[in-house]
């Protein structure tokens, strides 16, 4: 059975500040891992995922197969980063499920 | 995202009703989702559909059915059988080439 666990509800910094999202993932395979985040009144968007290795905004995160993890990472917080963030896991292929963590609020003050 | 739309925004349930979310794309996606956001719950899956007239249930599927009679829709009814039906539900759908699910901007059900 596939998992995502991520340990905290609420992560407060200041803006500047470095932010870690934690993710812990369990999958017996070669996982696809997603982070997806939703701003205040906007729709659950795509914010990064682990294949395309590219840094959105400012965030990165990278896949540690040893550790089975998938922390989102940024330097300097933004006011602006403060959402709800979710981390997700799909098996391999097209037809694979999407589960999710159940998310953490970041809030970044001024 | 703006090719899915769900509707209403609001819906209200009485006791033993049973109510029907709207979910349309015109993305030309072949898959469709129907996922429940709770509080401290993050997103469940209660059903998805891969292709027309086909679906499968999900990790929460009981007290909910859904149809896919076409690409573009998947209705979500919440039946009286389910009991603890104020959530936030949302539609998702993705292309068979791509990984990327996107969402609808959600219906809210509350029970009245």
């Amino acid at each position: 059975a596939q998992r995502v666990t991520q340990p905290e509800k609420l992560l407060s910094v200041f803006k500047g500040a470095p932010v870690e999202l934690k993710c812990n993932y369990s999958y017996s395979g070669s996982p696809e891992l997603f982070w997806y985040v939703q701003y205040s009144r906007q729709r659950l968007q795509l914010l990064l995922r682990h294949i395309s290795r590219e840094s959105i905004k400012g965030f990165t995160a990278d896949l540690n197969k040893g550790e089975t993890s998938f922390h989102l990472k940024k330097p300097f917080a933004q006011e602006e980063d403060s959402a709800m963030y979710y981390c997700a896991l799909s098996g391999p292929g097209a037809n694979s499920k999407l589960t999710f963590g159940k998310g953490i609020t970041l809030s970044v003050r001024p | 995202d703006g090719g899915i739309t769900q509707s209403p925004k609001y819906l209200f349930r009485k006791e033993g009703q049973n109510v029907t979310l709207s979910c349309e794309q015109n993305l030309n996606h072949d898959a469709m989702y129907w996922y429940r956001q709770d509080p401290g719950q993050g997103l469940r899956l209660i059903y998805y559909s891969q292709i027309v007239n086909d679906f499968q249930k999900g990790d929460i599927a009981e007290g909910y059915s859904v149809s896919r009679e076409k690409k573009e829709s998947f209705p979500l009814t919440v039946t009286s059988a389910q009991k603890n039906p104020t959530a936030f539900y949302l539609c998702a759908s993705k292309s068979v080439y791509q990984e990327t699910q996107y969402f609808g901007p959600g219906t809210r059900l509350l029970v009245l």
